[in-house]
């Protein structure tokens, strides 16, 4: 049951892109079409902003895009806000357990 | 509006036991699974444990296995037993969608701290 890996920090100024890597195996980000991202401000709960990949839950700015190849998903945000600085997390469904997190990223508007 | 109220964490000693409930409202309860997560201070997320909509499947972490249950009624438990300073953590009570296949809400947390 090891976490699935993202980067520690991944930052940028108002406006641009970025993009979140999620790296795992073939038996949970590899085989699954069940990857979802959340977002966790601090002392908040998690909150979920893209599932299946790629869709986005009602309510969820358009600004928040998923995709996968092979063994790694990855968020993109674009058009950086101030309110996108959080920690974001990576979850998979898993073979060897019902579901994995991944590491977590926390995401720095400059 | 759905709604996710943990309750039951406190200080307990090395060794000791707590119940963790977590009460739910805006939704048919009894057709969704749930899940415990925590949340070490100052680290990431770990999935703890599972229970399907109907009790009859219930999953642990490994790091939990053999200590902690889990359970449902109108609520859902977690069991916690024999504990340890590293199950120090702000639990998270996380309800599945409707196929299971990731959580659509959470609640506040409850934090438990293990220590003497």
């Amino acid at each position: 049951q090891s976490a699935l890996t993202q980067p520690a920090s991944v930052s940028g100024s108002p406006g641009q892109s970025i993009t979140i890597s999620c790296t795992g195996t073939s038996s949970d980000v590899g085989g699954s079409n069940y990857v979802s991202w959340y977002q966790q401000h601090p002392g908040k709960a998690p909150k979920l902003v893209l599932y299946d990949v790629s869709n986005r839950p009602s309510g969820v700015s358009n600004r928040f895009s998923g995709s996968k190849s092979g063994n790694t998903a990855s968020l993109t945000i674009s058009g950086l806000q101030a309110e996108d600085e959080a920690d974001y997390y990576c979850s998979s469904s898993s073979t060897s357990s019902t579901r994995v997190f991944g590491t977590g990223t926390k995401v720095t508007v400059l | 509006e759905v709604q996710l109220l943990e309750s039951g964490g406190d200080l307990v000693q090395p060794g000791g036991s707590l119940r963790l409930s977590c009460a739910a409202f805006g939704f048919t309860f009894s057709s969704y699974a749930m899940s415990w997560v925590r949340q070490a201070p100052g680290k990431g997320l770990e999935w703890v444990s599972y229970i399907s909509a109907s009790s009859n499947n219930a999953k642990f972490a490994d790091s939990v296995k053999g200590r902690f249950t889990i359970s449902r009624d109108k609520t859902v438990y977690l069991h916690m037993s024999s504990l340890r300073a590293e199950d120090t953590a702000v639990y998270y009570c996380a309800k599945y969608n409707v196929a299971g296949t990731h959580f659509d809400y959470w609640g506040q947390g409850t934090l438990v701290t293990v220590s003497s």
